[in-house]
């Protein structure tokens, strides 16, 4: 069984950092390319960042390119997000999901709150 | 960045009938659409993929149509289960990969 587990969120004051993870198993990890995804309260999906399944290709969302990375470790079958310079604008739950361009599965998602 | 505008904002309808959710792109995307649907606290799931095929374990009640820039998700003899937000994505022109604003799918 596919299975993404996101952990790191947590409450972080404006300008701090926080760094994400999502432990992938049920599958071929080193195989697929990977996204993050996040959704603010109440509010619909924002693709965040892609990583293609090899690191070689990577792309971020222009609201926070600059601002944060996405790496993977295929040792540990895991997705990371670094987050820097963290703004209120950032405050959202969000998922790891698997797949280049269309989500076949999701995690269940951590929620990062920026606030003072 | 391909905008997708989706209609109605909001359905509301009884166990059995049908709902039919649009998705209008702003730019032509051939079928590269998707619709996905969020329950609750719960992370969204796959349903529809490449305008018209359903993804593993869809109920055949869900059905997709269109190319271009308009796209339709039909639900047909709704059940109470189907209650949820359901939003299309498309990814002909990326990045960015973008997302269209949800459809709340009730049912009385």
């Amino acid at each position: 069984e596919v299975q993404l587990v996101e952990s790191g969120g947590g409450l972080v004051q404006p300008g701090g950092s926080l760094r994400l993870s999502c432990a992938a198993s049920g599958f071929t990890f080193s195989t697929y390319s990977m996204n993050w995804v996040r959704q603010a309260p109440g509010k619909g999906l924002e693709w965040v960042s892609y990583i293609s399944s090899s690191s070689n290709t990577i792309y971020y969302a222009d609201s926070v390119k600059g601002r944060f990375t996405i790496s993977r470790d295929k040792a540990k079958n895991s997705l990371y997000l670094q987050m820097n310079s963290l703004r209120a604008e950032d405050t959202a739950v969000y998922y790891c999901a698997r797949g280049g361009d269309l989500y076949d599965h999701w995690g269940q998602g951590t929620l990062v709150t920026v606030s003072s | 960045e391909i905008v997708l505008t989706q209609s109605p904002a909001t359905l509301s309808l009884s166990p059995g009938e049908s709902a039919t959710l649009s998705c209008r792109a702003s730019q032509s995307i051939s079928t590269y659409l998707a619709w996905y649907q969020q329950k609750p606290g719960q992370a969204p799931r796959l349903l529809i993929y490449d305008a018209s095929n359903r993804a593993t374990g869809i109920p055949a009640r869900f059905s997709g149509s269109g190319s271009g820039t308009d796209f339709t998700l039909t639900i047909s003899s709704l059940e109470s289960e189907d209650s949820a937000i359901y939003y299309c994505q498309q990814r002909s022109n990326w990045p960015p990969l973008t997302f269209g604003g949800g459809t709340k799918v009730e049912i009385k």
